[in-house]
């Protein structure tokens, strides 16, 4: 399986401010993804980062609130900008693996950033 | 939109019996269906993948089989042990490569 990881792998924030979180691939992908699961829900996509080009955001999410960047093939973030207890959450980066990069072709996670806001 | 439902919020066994889990669907029509097995606080953990062309796939102690006449996926953990306990996610997809739909889970307890 792919190696990802995330920084940090929790925080506790106070209401209004950001929080940058960086997510680290062991091999190039092009395809990263960001979601969001809140307590007791399952995955929620909140947009898909490819390198080279604007992140594509899901109905219900905008840039000014997540921020993503991706500079380059193995690395992305994701910023939760002025945050509100509602943005409590675990915060979740997966790749897409394709046939003929020796990993079974889907999509891997990352072990996740548990947000808490206060 | 597309829906996915599985089968109940939680499933308690005892161990050594077979746990089955089921995911339906609607409006959808996926090429991949995936199941993922996610602890407490933790990301998912892929587990299995089945093509729509594929009726059932095994791996160890885990078989999944596929349905698309039905829309339904039933994943099963033969000789299930309390580690198995966790929450156990489908995942529909449309092509190859790109986004997930996810289940809400099933919380999977097996006792001793």
């Amino acid at each position: 399986s792919a190696v990802i990881s995330q920084k940090p792998s929790r925080d506790i924030c106070q209401r209004g401010t950001s929080l940058t979180i960086q997510c680290q691939v062991d091999s190039q992908v092009t395809m990263m993804f960001w979601y969001r699961q809140q307590p007791g829900q399952s995955l929620t996509l909140i947009a898909t980062a490819n390198q080279g080009s604007e992140a594509t955001y899901e109905s219900g999410f905008v840039i000014d609130k997540f921020p993503i960047s991706r500079p380059n093939l193995t690395f992305s973030t994701l910023t939760v900008s002025n945050m509100s207890p509602e943005d409590s959450s675990i915060y979740l980066c997966s790749v897409d693996f394709a046939s003929g990069t020796g990993r079974e072709e889907t999509q891997y996670f990352g072990p996740g950033t548990r947000l808490l806001v206060l | 939109s597309q829906k996915i439902e599985q089968n109940s919020e939680a499933l308690n066994i005892q161990e050594g019996k077979t746990a089955t889990l089921t995911c339906n669907y609607t409006n959808y029509s996926p090429a991949y269906l995936q199941w993922y097995r996610q602890d407490p606080g933790r990301g998912p953990v892929f587990l299995l993948l089945i093509r729509e062309n594929e009726k059932e796939k095994r791996k160890e102690r885990l078989k999944v089989t596929f349905d698309t006449t039905l829309k339904q996926s039933l994943f099963h953990i033969t000789a299930s042990q309390p580690a198995d306990s966790a929450t156990y996610l489908c995942a529909l997809r449309g092509s190859t490569l790109g986004r997930l739909y996810f289940g809400r889970g099933t919380q999977l307890t097996v006792w001793p």
